[in-house]
């Protein structure tokens, strides 16, 4: 089975820095995402690790460690519209999405 | 746009019901999948399909079912509704290369139908 475990919740200031944690116990790991999901939208794809180290995408990284079965999401000079929950999958065989409970950023001016 | 569409946007019913909801993938997707997401809840995995085959399942209930059609679109069939199915029901497509480590092979979600049992 999967476990993936991610903060409810967090809150941050408008041009500040979040970083949200991901823990992860698997068997069998084939890749991590990250997708972001506004209130009552569809989720929508930020990032993939399949090895360790960062990825960096614009103002968003990701970082894995997959020998400490842990990821992170860090979004660099907020703005006002990455108010969203931010959701941490695992991909497990084939091409199956376990995905954690998401972490709701809220972001203030 | 992800270019995943789903139909109905929106359904109302009652307790004890059937509803079937609706979706096609994106163009050259082969492989399509199932999500419920209650309130306050996490994205559930139902049931994914991959050109016309079940491929996988998760915690998909008994009086739930899926298909696949041979034009590759898919329909979720809900049965003897309760008032804990209300959610939304989310559609997700990729071209699904087996899970090959390193292709990232994301999946595209469609906007979702909401279930509402009353």
């Amino acid at each position: 089975g999967q476990n993936i475990d991610q903060p409810t919740e967090m809150t941050a200031t408008e041009g500040a820095i979040v970083q949200i944690n991901c823990t992860y116990q698997t068997s069998g790991f084939n890749g991590l995402f990250w997708y972001q999901q506004h209130a009552g939208e569809a989720p929508t794809f930020l990032s993939y690790n399949v090895l360790d180290g960062l990825e960096e995408k614009g103002r968003f990284s990701s970082f894995l460690s997959r020998s400490k079965g842990y990821s992170y999401l860090l979004l660099k000079e907020l703005q006002m519209k990455d108010s969203a929950s931010y959701l941490c999958a695992v991909r497990a065989a084939g091409n199956k999405l376990t995905f954690g409970g998401g972490t709701r950023v809220l972001v203030k001016p | 746009d992800s270019g995943v569409t789903q139909t109905p946007k929106h359904l109302i019913t009652a307790t004890g019901q059937r509803v079937t909801l609706r979706c096609s993938p994106r163009s050259g997707d082969l492989s399509v999948y199932w999500y419920q997401q209650s309130l306050d809840q996490g994205l559930q995995f139902l049931i994914q399909y991959y050109n016309g085959e079940e491929r996988a399942k998760g915690n998909i209930l008994e009086r739930f079912s899926a298909q696949q059609f041979p034009d590759l679109h898919s329909e979720l069939n809900l049965s003897s509704l309760e008032l804990g199915d209300s959610a939304l029901y989310f559609c997700a497509s990729s071209v699904d290369t087996g899970g090959t480590s390193g292709v990232v092979d994301e999946q595209f979600f469609g906007p979702g139908t909401r279930l509402t049992v009353l």
